[in-house]
């Protein structure tokens, strides 16, 4: 199957730094991959969605000043996270949808976990 | 998208069917339905879809009542490996830029025990 590839898997770095995750798609194209971020004991939350060669779209309550996506290839999507602080710590996932066939899958990474200290 | 409703949780003895209700009573007539976990500090995995018909793959089965507004999954012989989060989310299947769009819930903890 599909496979949606995350990194680092996890991170952890001083308040006030900014961190880049990685997510590709490893064996097909993505028009579009989406960042979700999970905190502990709760469900996944849509942050962003993010097209091949334009402006990300953000969800409501998402600061797209603090979370910078570029999704300049139709392999690869970045979230950097800019600024962190400790509130910020959470696990971040990205999915993607393949590129001109419709698929009742949607394939996901393996997240990323940032730890803000 | 539709909102579901699914218990918080569930248990399930290794080797017995896991049966993982689903609500969905605003569901569309475009809209799937569509089951995913995620299993501990992973990401979500896709499990089966289905609008109307019942469907069953490797991993599980679907049963789509005939009125569309509720749905059980199906893990026919659960393993502790099954013990995860499930979601059920209900969405339309393409169009547009908001595809591979998810709205997750809470989803039901299933654990299986020896």
């Amino acid at each position: 199957g599909a496979v949606v590839s995350q990194h680092p898997s996890w991170v952890i770095c001083k308040s006030g730094t900014s961190v880049k995750i990685e997510c590709r798609s490893l064996d097909f194209q993505a028009t579009t991959m989406f960042w979700y971020r999970q905190f502990p004991k709760q469900s996944l939350m849509l942050m962003a969605t993010s097209n091949e060669g334009s402006k990300a779209t953000y969800e409501q309550g998402v600061e797209k000043d603090k979370f910078l996506i570029n999704h300049a290839s139709l392999t690869l999507s970045t979230l950097t996270v800019t600024s962190a602080h400790p509130e910020d710590s959470s696990f971040y996932i990205c999915s993607a949808s393949r590129r001109g066939a419709w698929s009742g899958e949607l394939f996901f990474g393996e997240g990323s976990r940032l730890t803000v200290l | 998208d539709a909102k579901t409703t699914q218990p918080p949780s569930m248990d399930c003895a290794e080797g017995r069917a896991a049966n993982l209700p689903c609500n969905h009573s605003t569901i569309s007539g475009n809209e799937y339905v569509y089951w995913y976990r995620q299993i501990h500090s992973q990401g979500p995995q896709y499990i089966i879809h289905g609008l109307k018909n019942n469907e069953t793959n490797e991993m599980a089965s679907l049963i789509i009542t005939e009125d569309r507004k509720s749905s059980t999954l199906i893990l026919p012989h659960a393993t502790l490996r099954d013990t995860a989060v499930y979601y059920c989310i209900v969405r339309v299947a393409s169009g547009g830029t908001s595809y591979g769009k998810l709205t997750f819930g809470q989803g039901t903890i299933l654990t299986v025990h020896p």
